[in-house]
């Protein structure tokens, strides 16, 4: 079965820009979580959907926004990119139903803003 | 304030011996938890999870304790590989939702 997989692998905004993050998880898995991975902050979860749903929100300003489609694949928005948003993001999916939420992670995006 | 903490940066063992990463809690509502290891460059790997119904689950070599009057759990690496080498990410949850992880312990396996 196919991991998840997440594109681009790296990318380099210039502050004020917007960029468009794309996770596709594993086939059958209906959760998908992002989160932003930085040295100082380790892994902060952004937000998490379910059947097109967002369903649950970290603490994280409206510039970050995300969406899921009906094959389970989602993107995550960043409008008004800002230095501080130079991180790793990840996504995981998951089965989250019958007790089964072990999330898997995909390789991550780079994104580095300048 | 750091819901899961996990108090030790770092931890050297020798190949062959026993690895002990830590992890503590503070939410009692917690009652899923999850461990993974990254590597530099890659996404966090599944190792092993526990739910607050057992205090105990082991697969091959990985073995998770929970101590719910404690909020305490670890896992249990033997023996311990190269290969292991590794930072090590414990996460807990309510429901299975809203995975808060802890900053990471960096595990060195010695040859």
């Amino acid at each position: 079965k196919a991991g998840v997989t997440q594109t681009p692998r790296y990318l380099i905004k210039t502050r004020g820009q917007q960029v468009t993050l794309s996770c596709s998880p594993i086939s059958g898995h209906r959760s998908v979580s992002w989160y932003q991975q930085t040295p100082g902050q380790g892994l902060q979860f952004l937000f998490e959907y379910f059947s097109e749903t967002q369903r649950n929100k970290g603490n994280f300003p409206g510039r970050f926004s995300g969406r899921q489609f009906s094959n389970s694949r989602s993107e995550m928005n960043v409008s008004t990119l800002e230095l501080g948003d130079s991180a790793l993001y990840l996504c995981a999916s998951s089965w989250n139903v019958l007790s089964s939420y072990e999330q898997y992670f995909g390789p991550g995006t780079r994104l580095t803003v300048t | 304030d750091q819901q899961v903490k996990q108090n030790s940066p770092s931890l050297s063992v020798q190949e062959g011996r026993i690895s002990i990463l830590n992890c503590d809690y503070t939410n009692s509502m917690f009652d899923y938890f999850l461990w993974y290891k990254k590597y530099p460059a890659e996404g966090p790997t599944f190792l092993i999870s526990i739910s607050s119904i057992k205090d105990k689950n082991e697969d091959g070599r990985f073995t998770v304790f929970l101590n719910k009057s404690a909020k305490h759990l670890s896992l249990h690496i033997v023996p311990s590989q190269p290969g292991d080498s590794a930072v090590y990410f414990c996460a807990a949850s309510e429901g299975g939702q809203n995975f808060v992880f802890g900053p990471g312990t960096r595990l060195s396996v010695l040859p």
